[in-house]
């Protein structure tokens, strides 16, 4: 089982609203959890890193939130543009011996329509 | 400003032929690794490097070597393709290993098909 999961797995959207993507995890101990997107046939490009003491950040139109309790994250997109269309991807980092280890979920595809 | 580059962009190979895949960072960064993306799972870590002459394994190291002869390069070799091996690199590069919140830059990928 990913220690990483995220909802939904796909979602289309018309330009111009708002949504918003869930990541659960059960990795421990945490350091920090960041959100990236990935535009089709490209690398993941950050968009927010939150360790457990921040519960909100935000990146222009991105705005992820982090319950270290409840061990969630949401990353929120306010007023969709087409250029959101990509996956989403949530990753939960830890701080090992060999450094930084990130986990990474599988992703949110998401679509945004005219 | 390049970033990461990764080469080739696209690669077939036949089974048991060998390859390395390339990467380059321009940022003087220590920090870089090599992970694999496959459908319906998230990305992982095959090998890591915390500066020039040290590497070490990631959750997937099977069939893949690494060396760091500099901070600036971090190649990955397939020694014998395999099916399994078929999928999406990625390489990624931060400036430290050991610091939280240091940023991770993620290169274009290589997508590998081996027949």
């Amino acid at each position: 089982k990913n220690q990483v999961e995220q909802s939904p797995q796909s979602l289309i959207i018309l330009e111009g609203k708002n949504c918003t993507l869930q990541c659960n995890y059960t990795v421990s101990p945490f350091s920090n959890l960041r959100w990236y997107k990935q535009d089709t046939g490209r690398g993941p490009v950050s968009l927010t890193i939150m360790t457990f003491s921040e519960n909100t950040k935000s990146n222009g139109r991105y705005t992820a939130t982090l319950d270290a309790d409840t061990k969630q994250s949401s990353l929120h997109i306010t007023a969709s543009q087409l250029s959101d269309s990509a996956s989403y991807i949530c990753v939960v980092t830890i701080l090992t011996g060999g450094g930084n280890k990130l986990t990474f979920g599988t992703g949110t595809q998401l679509k945004v329509e005219l | 400003n390049a970033g990461v580059t990764q080469t080739p962009k696209f690669q077939v190979l036949k089974t048991g032929q060998s390859m390395t895949l390339q990467c380059a960072q321009d940022m003087n960064h220590e920090y870089m690794s090599w992970y694999r993306q496959d459908p319906g799972m998230g990305l992982r870590l095959i090998h890591y490097s915390v500066g020039a002459g040290i590497t070490d394994q990631g959750e997937v190291p099977n069939g893949y070597n690494v060396s760091r002869s500099t901070t600036e390069d971090f190649p990955l070799r397939l020694l014998s393709a395999a099916p399994s091996q078929t999928s999406v690199y990625f390489c990624a590069s931060s400036y430290s290993g050991q610091s939280l919140n240091t940023e991770a830059f993620f290169g274009q990928g290589t997508r590998l098909t081996v027949v």
